[in-house]
């Protein structure tokens, strides 16, 4: 079964500085997808951005990139120029190959970011 | 364009009084899911469906149940609510299952059993 670890409960960064998430995930599948959402207080799930793993580019969506180490199975993810409004949960999320109704999709137990003015 | 719709948005019960949950999609997807998040454990799937007619156990379906009668609605239901049912319930949609398709998510609904 896939896991999702997340190591980090809890992360500060100063305002327009860049922080990076970590997100390590198990799997024995070659095939599968990386998820990054975000939650912030008001409680909705925002997504963020997508990796393959076939892509041979790391993922970026405006100031969201993911370092994406397959050979480490890690899927950070990478904010720059933090702002306020990235205080928030943060989910890693991933979906393996088969998946084909999206049941498999497993979350981490997500990271809380806070950013300081 | 609304997304992804729930109601209510907060809830308080009493063991064994019974509920449902609405999840409404505008967005023509195929595929509901229903989760449920709890502190330190991330989304748990409860139920999903893959179309109007269908629904399939998740991770955590012990406790409820599910209807999807309208292509658009998804409906969660707890028969005799218990307080380890606490928790926060999100629906999400998705266009097609898969490994390569996001799932949009409602705003989620606060329910909390007494």
């Amino acid at each position: 079964a896939q896991k999702i670890t997340q190591t980090q409960p809890g992360m500060f960064v100063q305002e327009k500085e860049a922080v990076t998430l970590d997100c390590t995930y198990d799997t024995s599948d070659q095939s599968y997808g990386l998820f990054w959402y975000k939650q912030p207080s008001s409680g909705e799930m925002i997504f963020l951005i997508y990796q393959g793993s076939y892509d041979e580019q790391n993922a970026t969506e405006g100031r969201y990139s993911l370092n994406f180490q397959k050979a480490r199975k890690s899927a950070n993810l990478v904010i720059s120029a933090s702002q306020l409004g990235d205080s928030a949960m943060y989910f890693c999320a991933m979906t393996p190959p088969g998946d084909n109704y999206g049941q498999n999709f497993v979350f981490g137990p997500g990271t809380r970011l806070s950013v300081l003015p | 364009n609304a997304g992804v719709t729930q109601t209510p948005k907060f809830r308080v019960l009493k063991t064994g009084q019974s509920m449902t949950l609405l999840c409404a999609q505008d967005m023509n997807h195929e595929y509901m899911y229903w989760y449920r998040q709890d502190p330190g454990m991330g989304l748990r799937l409860i139920h999903y469906s893959v179309g109007e007619g269908t629904t399939a156990k998740g991770e955590v379906p012990d406790g409820y149940n599910v209807s999807r009668l309208k292509k658009q609605n998804f409906l969660l239901g707890l028969e005799s609510a218990a307080p380890s049912q606490t928790s926060v319930y999100f629906c999400a949609s998705s266009i097609a299952g898969g490994g390569y398709n996001e799932q949009f998510f409602g705003p989620g609904t606060r329910l909390t059993v007494l």
